[in-house]
This record gives structure tokens, sequence and C-alpha cells, in this order.
């Protein structure tokens, strides 16, 4: 299995408060993502990274921010949690063809 | 604008028969095609790919077709086991997997023993 840990694995937030994601890997794999899960509608990128200090929104971003200072490391921000925030967040790195995904982080915004 | 689709949320199999799942795309710019299989409270996992210089590629009891005229793929899992059941996922790219991928929303696999 790849090395892959997302921490926490659950947390419950209220709206309004800040709550940051964090992913882990020690593959060194160039490439990292964030996805959210939702029913209906699978699995939808956040942002991913290419690289240190390097990354790029994807089909859902608003609402969200990331930093990647050390290639290990992958962090999802949300600034002012929503409800409609509420899923499954899934990290995910890749260094050719595939990509592999962390366990997941179940967050809950009240 | 669903670029990938699963057009069945859900399909049951008996065990040891012929397990098909779908997927419909939509840009042809995708060249690289996945499927990920996912349990319950964990990450999906890679099962599959293809990349669109073929139109078949086979991984033991599963193999993956992709008809590029009809923007169509299918895997197939033969013979399908209980421990096949799962969530099924496609996924599409236009630069070999290695950026952004495209999910469809999911088929449910259900094998009845």
């Amino acid at each position: 299995d790849a090395g892959i840990t997302q921490s926490p694995r659950h947390k419950v937030t209220e709206t309004g408060t800040p709550v940051t994601l964090r992913c882990h890997q020690t593959e060194n794999h160039r490439y990292m993502y964030w996805y959210r899960q939702d029913p209906g509608h699978g699995l939808r990128l956040i942002h991913y990274s290419y690289g240190v200090k390097d990354t790029d929104k994807g089909e859902v971003s608003d609402g969200y921010s990331v930093s990647r200072s050390k290639t290990e490391d992958f962090l999802l921000t949300l600034e002012s949690a929503t409800s409609s925030q509420t899923s499954v967040y899934f990290c995910a790195i890749s260094e050719r063809d595939e990509q592999f995904f962390g366990p997941g982080t179940r967050l809950t915004v009240l | 604008d669903q670029q990938v689709k699963q057009n069945s949320p859900s399909l049951s199999v008996q065990e040891g028969r012929i397990s098909i799942l779908n997927c419909d795309y939509t840009n042809s710019m995708f060249d690289y095609f996945l499927w990920y299989k996912k349990y319950p409270a964990e990450g999906p996992t890679f099962l599959i790919s293809i990349s669109s210089i073929k139109d078949k590629n086979e991984d033991g009891r599963f193999t993956v077709f992709l008809n590029k005229s009809a923007k169509h793929l299918s895997l197939h899992i033969v013979p399908s086991q209980p421990g096949d059941s799962a969530v099924y996922f496609c996924a599409a790219s236009g630069n070999f997997g290695n950026e952004k991928l495209t999910f469809g929303t999911g088929t449910r696999l259900t094998i009845i023993p």
C-alpha cells in the first residue's frame, strides 16, 4: 500500500470556523491531490499540487485553499466552513499513471 | 456538465457470473482511463487502466474495453466473487493520469452468493 495518511480521520465543526486537513505521504511522489466525495457526484477535484509550492485549482475549489511547503505534506484549509462543505475528503498521490488514495477524512459542518 | 458518466447507480450479479460495468465520456481529449474500486470507509484503490491506443486491457479476472468512436468503456469481471461487492468508479485523464482525473459518479456492485 502507498504510504498516505490523512488527519484527522473524523471532524465535527461549526459553521464559520476554520478547518485544516492534512495529507502526509512517505512515497516522495511529485503530485498530490485533494478530492471530495458526495452522493451523486462521485469524486470531485478540489486542488492539486505538482511540486513544492506549486498548486492549481480543480473543479470545486471555491471556499478552499491549499499549501505544500514540503514534498510529503499537502494541507487543505477551509477558511470559514459552511454546511455545504460537509463531505468525505480524500487525498491522493501519483508519480506516473495511477493515483493512490488515502483513507479519507469525514468532515461534518454543523 | 458531467464529462464522465456512469448511468447505472447499482448492479446486482450472481456469484460466478460476469459483471459488466459501463462508463461513457464526452471529452474527446481524454486519452487515459482508469477504474477504481471503493469499499465503505476506505479510500478508492486502483484496479485497471487503459490508454487510448488500445481497445482492451486484461488483468486476471478484470478486463477493460475501450470503444473510442462511441466514447464508451466497460469493465468486465469474470467470474464475479463476493469480495467484488464495492462501488466502482471510472475516471479519465488527458495526460496519462499524472494530472487531473475526472471521475464518474460510481456504480455500486453487489455480488449475490
